[in-house]
């Protein structure tokens, strides 16, 4: 299976700033079926880039996500309060589908 | 409006077993997959498997840790996907998401949650 490692662990940032999340994958991900979710604690998910660099609905343009291969990268042009949470990436090329261990981006 | 709703989550014993449903509303359920997503608490996310929707057979996929213990299934005319766990273990112990995409969009429930303990 493809196992996919973020990071940093934890982003330490204030309203405003920019952050760039990182997201490997032990091997290339098919077709860059890679996605990026963010979790508020309590909540569930909600998909905010599919197929690497596709916005989901709805989501704002502040997100970006760029990538291929086995690199891939979300980018918040300007962290909003809401923006403070937990980001999962991905990979759906291939079965079984699995996430990485998160990003925690926390209020500096 | 779309909405997913999960339920039948609770207490259970290792060795035991328990059946997860996710009503759907809002859109075709017929043609559309569904999948399993679950977290322990405080940790992160765990694909749990899928089913597809009749045009693929019904087929489903499921991660090793979970198969040969865990069954998806559905009923298109309940609107309704479900997901049966057997043999339970203390490290099934999670929330359970069930969660559909549309589009561009995705959809999840508000999780159900099972314990798994003696």
């Amino acid at each position: 299976e493809i196992v996919l490692t973020q990071s940093p662990g934890t982003l330490s940032l204030s309203p405003g700033e920019r952050a760039t999340l990182s997201c490997r994958a032990s091997q290339s991900v098919t077709n860059g079926y890679l996605a990026w979710y963010h979790q508020i604690p309590g909540q569930a998910p909600r998909l905010l880039i599919y197929g690497a660099s596709s916005r989901a609905t709805g989501i704002p343009d502040r997100f970006s996500g760029t990538g291929s291969g086995t690199d891939f990268t979300l980018t918040i042009s300007r962290l909003e309060p809401e923006d403070f949470a937990v980001y999962y990436c991905q990979q759906y090329g291939s079965s079984p589908r699995t996430f990485g261990q998160g990003t925690r981006v926390e209020v500096k | 409006e779309v909405q997913l709703v999960e339920f039948g989550g609770g207490l259970v014993q290792p060795g035991g077993s328990l059946k997860l449903s996710c009503a759907a509303s809002g859109f075709t359920f017929s043609g559309s997959n569904f999948h399993w997503v679950r977290q322990a608490s405080g940790k992160g996310l765990e694909w749990v498997g899928r089913i597809r929707s009749k045009a693929f057979s019904y087929a489903t996929e499921y991660a090793a840790s979970v198969k040969g213990r865990f069954t998806f299934s559905r009923d298109d005319s309940k609107n309704t996907a479900y997901l049966q766990m057997n043999s339970l273990k203390t490290e099934d112990t999670a929330v359970y998401y069930c969660t559909t995409t549309l589009g561009a969009s995705d959809y999840w429930g508000q999780g159900t949650l099972v314990t798994v303990s003696s």
